[in-house]
C-alpha cells in the first residue's frame, strides 16, 4: 500500500513569514495526526483529527499553527507567523479506526524539515 | 496516557541480540505498549505492541513482565540496518488514546 505523504520534504523561511505542510494519509485510514519533531528530541503531538473533526489539539499554540482536513482526507498544517523555534520536522501520521482492527500503530510519513532563518 | 523510561543510549554487537528496556510502572490495564523505531532522516516505524502476553513479529519480539511495569524490546540477530532511536510508548488502544513519544533509545549496532 501507498505509504503517507507529506510535501515539502524541505522549506527554509525567514522569522515572520508563513509556511504550509501538506499531508496525504494512506487510503481508508480515519485517523490523522501532525506531530512536531525537534532535533534531539521525540515527536511532540500537535493535532489529532478523526475523519475532518479534531480530537485533541490541546499542544496545538493557536496563536500561531493552524490545521484543517478537509473532507477527511488530506490535512494542511500553517504556521503563521514563524518564529526561530519552530525550526523542526514535522510528521504527519495516519492510523485505521479502532473497530477495524486491533493494531493501532501509526504509519508515518517522512516529514517536512523546516528551518527557520 | 502513562509515561515511559528508557535508557539514553545502547550498543550491540552486530549478529547479537539487542535488547531494549523500557519501564512503564505507571501503566493502566487497559494500556498497550507499543514500539517504534526511527531511523535517520525517516518519520518513526511501527515495530511491534502487546498487552500482556509476549509478542513476536518478523521484525522483533516484545516481552512483557508479568506485573506490566516494564517490557523488553528484543532484536534477535542486530545488523547494522538496526541502527537507530527505539521508542517505547504506552497507549489505550482506542481513537482518543494518544500516543506520547519519550526521547527513546538510541541503539547503536557495531561491525
Amino acid at each position: 500500500e501507498a505509504g503517507v505523504a507529506q510535501s515539502p520534504r524541505y522549506k527554509i523561511i525567514e522569522k515572520r513569514q508563513s509556511v504550509a505542510f501538506w499531508c496525504n494519509p494512506i487510503s481508508g485510514h480515519a485517523t490523522l495526526y501532525w506531530y512536531q519533531q525537534i532535533l534531539g528530541q521525540g515527536p511532540k503531538l500537535l493535532i489529532q483529527f478523526q475523519n475532518n473533526g479534531v480530537v485533541d489539539d490541546s499542544q496545538l499554540p493557536k496563536d500561531r499553527f493552524s490545521a484543517e482536513r478537509l473532507k477527511g482526507v488530506d490535512s494542511t498544517l500553517k504556521i503563521q507567523p514563524a518564529k526561530l523555534e519552530d525550526s523542526a520536522v514535522y510528521l504527519c501520521a495516519s492510523s485505521l479506526l479502532p473497530r477495524r482492527q486491533l493494531n493501532y500503530g501509526y504509519t508515518f510519513g517522512s516529514g517536512t524539515r523546516l528551518t527557520v532563518v | 496516557d502513562a509515561k515511559t523510561t528508557q535508557p539514553t543510549s545502547m550498543d550491540c554487537a552486530e549478529g547479537r541480540a539487542a535488547n531494549l528496556p523500557c519501564n512503564h510502572s505507571t501503566i493502566s490495564g487497559n494500556e498497550y505498549v507499543y514500539w517504534y523505531r526511527q531511523i535517520h532522516s525517516q518519520g518513526p516505524q511501527y515495530i511491534i505492541h502487546g498487552l500482556k502476553n509476549n509478542e513476536t513479529n518478523e521484525m522483533a519480539s516484545l516481552i512483557i513482565t508479568e506485573d506490566r511495569k516494564s517490557s523488553t524490546l528484543i532484536l534477535p540477530h542486530a545488523t547494522l540496518r538496526d541502527t537507530a532511536v527505539y521508542y517505547c510508548i504506552v497507549r489505550v488502544n482506542t481513537n482518543a488514546g494518544k500516543s506520547t513519544f519519550g526521547d527513546g533509545t538510541t541503539l547503536t549496532v557495531k561491525p
